[in-house]
């Protein structure tokens, strides 16, 4: 069975850091791009980054350029998401997720 | 960055109806297009992928078609279940803002 389980939110100070961790497992996760994808409350689906599988490449959003960084480890089976200068409107549903495979999200807020 | 817009933002139907929602990229994105389904504190059920091609178990009232920058997705005969949100997603990238269907 596919799973991707999310953790590390939670509330952080604006300009502040988290660094968000997804594990995964029932698929060959070396082999597949991943993706972070966030959700304000009440709003719309947005994506964040996404990585090729061996790491070489990766792509971001706009909003997050330079102040996000998504990264992987093939050998734990495991995504990050390291998020600095934390904005307000960070605020959102953090999703790891694969195509069909999504995990169930982990809350960011930012606030003072 | 590619934009995906979709349309309408909001749908109203009965159960039965057929109903289109359309997505357009702004520029060429070839058959790389996914349609998700969303309902409420849920994550994302993906429904079409490749623009045409329906995952598995999803039922086959729904349907997908398009390329380059045009996609429709399609459900024939509107199910309860199917009160939701519909986003198209670029392969792997932006999504569209999304078309919630409501009961008319």
């Amino acid at each position: 069975e596919v799973q991707l389980v999310e953790s590390g939110g939670g509330l952080v100070q604006p300009g502040g850091s988290l660094r968000l961790s997804c594990a995964a497992s029932g698929f060959t996760f070396s082999s597949s791009w991943m993706s972070w994808v966030r959700q304000a409350p009440g709003k719309g689906l947005e994506w964040v980054a996404n990585i090729k599988p061996d790491g070489s490449e990766n792509y971001y959003v706009d909003s997050v350029k330079g102040r996000f960084t998504i990264s992987r480890d093939n050998a734990k089976n495991s995504l990050y998401l390291q998020m600095n200068s934390l904005r307000a409107d960070d605020t959102a549903v953090y999703y790891c997720a694969r195509d069909a495979f999504w995990g169930q999200g982990t809350l960011v807020t930012v606030s003072s | 960055d590619i934009q995906m817009t979709q349309s309408p933002s909001t749908l109203s139907a009965s159960v039965g109806d057929r109903v289109t929602i359309t997505c357009r990229a702004s520029q060429s994105i070839s058959s790389w297009l996914a349609w998700y389904q969303q309902k409420p504190g849920k994550a994302p059920k993906l429904l079409i992928y490749k623009a045409s091609s329906l995952e598995s178990g999803v039922p086959s009232r729904f349907s997908g078609s398009g390329s380059g920058t045009e996609f429709t997705l399609t459900i024939s005969s509107l199910q309860p279940d199917d009160f939701a949100t519909y986003y198209c997603q670029q392969h792997n990238a932006h999504f569209g803002q999304g078309t919630k269907l409501e009961i008319k």
